[in-house]
């Protein structure tokens, strides 16, 4: 099975700030990496698919980069709403995996 | 509008059977996959399977030996039964639709606690 990891598990920032999340692949996923946001009580949204595709909605401070194994969300500038967890999953190959998730507060 | 809804039984005893029914709205059944994915404490997030629109189905090998995916799409419903549990199945189990891209769509899921 394909390892997602995730880092950091907890980010800190405060609101204006561009913040990174990364997932690194155990092997190639060329570009079949999806970023969701998960919010407390809610069902997680799709915000990236294919490495760096804005889903319909989504705006567009949140952006995806990456190939192969090594992948980055970026937020270009933190909004109170935009607390929440978030996590990677890769689809290049079954069985589909995830990352552990990096849970964003407020600073 | 897209909405999933998750239900169950909350509460199931080890070695007995989870029956959970995702209800859809805003789409076909026989136009989109169906996923099943679970959140457990100790694996984290977890592809369990799906059924495809034409019914067919692939689980996680995982899950295989006691995982069973299906559909009524009269009634527009997914369901997933899932035999022998144990309490590290205990999570919250969500059904996820696969449209543009696998897990467009979620459910908001339902807790599930295996315990005697």
């Amino acid at each position: 099975d394909i390892q997602m990891t995730q880092s950091p598990s907890f980010l800190s920032a405060s609101v204006g700030d561009r913040v990174t999340i990364n997932c690194k692949a155990s092997q190639n996923i060329n570009r079949y990496l999806n970023w969701y946001q998960q919010k407390l009580g809610e069902a997680p949204k799709l915000l990236i698919y294919n490495a760096n595709s804005l889903q319909t909605g989504i705006p567009s401070r949140f952006s995806g980069s990456g190939s192969g194994t090594d992948f980055t969300l970026t937020i270009s500038s933190l909004q109170p709403e935009d607390v929440a967890t978030y996590f990677c999953l890769q689809h290049n190959s079954w069985p589909w995996t995830f990352g552990g998730g990096t849970k964003l507060e407020l600073k | 509008q897209v909405q999933l809804k998750e239900t169950g039984p909350g509460l199931v005893q080890p070695t007995q059977t989870l029956s959970i029914t995702c209800t859809v709205s805003g789409f076909s059944l026989t136009s989109y996959y169906m996923q099943w994915v679970r959140q457990t404490p100790g694996k984290g997030l977890e592809w369990m399977g799906f059924i495809r629109s034409g019914g067919s189905t692939e689980y996680n090998s995982e899950f295989k030996s006691r995982l069973s995916i299906s559909r009524d799409t009269s009634k527009n419903q997914v369901f997933l039964k899932m035999n022998s549990l144990k309490t590290e199945d205990t999570g919250v189990y969500y059904c996820a639709r696969a449209g543009i891209t696998p897990f467009d769509y979620w459910g908001q899921g339902v807790m599930v606690t295996v315990s005697s």
